[in-house]
C-alpha cells in the first residue's frame, strides 16, 4: 500500500473551490486513489476514486497527475457543510487503510 | 436501504465488563469491516470478512477482542474483559465485490469504559 501525504489542515472560503492535495509518490500501477471524508461524529463517506484518468461525479473532481505520484481533490463550490476531515488513500487491496487526512474548514 | 446499522449508538461500561457491538450491513454486500477510531491513533482497521468468513484480523489489538459474522446480515464485535483504553468510536462498514472499495459506513458506536 502506497504511503500518502496530506497537509494536516486547510481553510477555504464558502463558495470558492477547495483544492485538497495528496502526495502518493510510491503508488504502484494497480493501486487506485480513493478519497473519503468524515464530517464530525459521523462515519467516513466515500467521495470519489480513480486509477489514472481524471474523474468527476456529483460531489467532486479528482485530478491525478500523469506520473500518478500526486492527486488533487476539487470541491468546486465549497459550502459550510463541506467542513470535514478528508482522507486520501492509495492502494489496491480490498481493505482500506486511513491516514490522518486533511481537516478542511470552510469559512463563511 | 437504511444503510449500515450499528447498535448501540453509545455504550458506557465499567472496566472488566463484557461489551458487544452489533452491525447489520447493507443487504447484498459481501464484505464487512470493523474499524476503531481514537484521537491518538485515528481510524484503524480491526478485521474484515468476505462472505461471512474472516479474511484479515491482523488489526485486532489482542485476545480480548473477537468478531463474528454468523450470517450475511449480522456481525458482532466483542470485548471481554473491557479496559479503559478500549474507549473509542467503533465503526462498521460494508461493500460488495466489484465496488472498487466503495465502503459504506455506519454511524458508529461510542464506547466509554470507565
Amino acid at each position: 500500500d502506497a504511503k500518502t501525504t496530506q497537509p494536516p489542515s486547510m481553510d477555504c472560503a464558502e463558495g470558492r473551490a477547495a483544492n485538497l492535495p495528496c502526495n502518493h509518490s510510491t503508488i504502484s500501477g494497480n493501486e487506485y486513489v480513493y478519497w473519503y471524508r468524515q464530517i464530525h461524529s459521523q462515519g467516513p463517506q466515500y467521495i470519489i476514486h480513480g486509477l489514472k484518468n481524471n474523474e468527476t461525479n456529483e460531489m467532486a473532481s479528482l485530478i491525478i497527475t500523469e506520473d500518478r505520484k500526486s492527486s488533487t481533490l476539487i470541491l468546486p463550490h465549497a459550502t459550510l457543510r463541506d467542513t470535514a476531515v478528508y482522507y486520501c488513500i492509495a492502494q489496491g487491496a480490498q481493505k482500506l487503510v486511513f491516514g490522518q487526512g486533511t481537516r478542511l474548514t470552510i469559512n463563511p | 436501504d437504511a444503510g449500515v446499522i450499528q447498535s448501540p449508538r453509545h455504550e458506557v461500561t465499567e472496566m472488566g465488563q463484557e461489551v458487544t457491538l452489533r452491525c447489520k450491513p447493507i443487504s447484498g454486500h459481501d464484505y464487512l469491516f470493523w474499524y476503531r477510531q481514537t484521537m491518538m491513533r485515528g481510524l484503524e482497521l480491526l478485521i474484515y470478512f468476505n462472505n461471512n468468513v474472516p479474511i484479515d484480523d491482523s488489526g485486532m489489538p489482542e485476545d480480548r477482542f473477537s468478531a463474528k459474522m454468523p450470517n450475511a446480515s449480522f456481525s458482532t464485535l466483542k470485548i471481554q474483559p473491557s479496559e479503559p483504553r478500549d474507549s473509542a468510536v467503533y465503526f462498521c462498514a460494508s461493500s460488495f465485490t466489484g465496488s472498487n472499495e466503495k465502503l459504506f459506513f455506519g454511524s458508529g458506536t461510542q464506547l466509554s469504559v470507565l
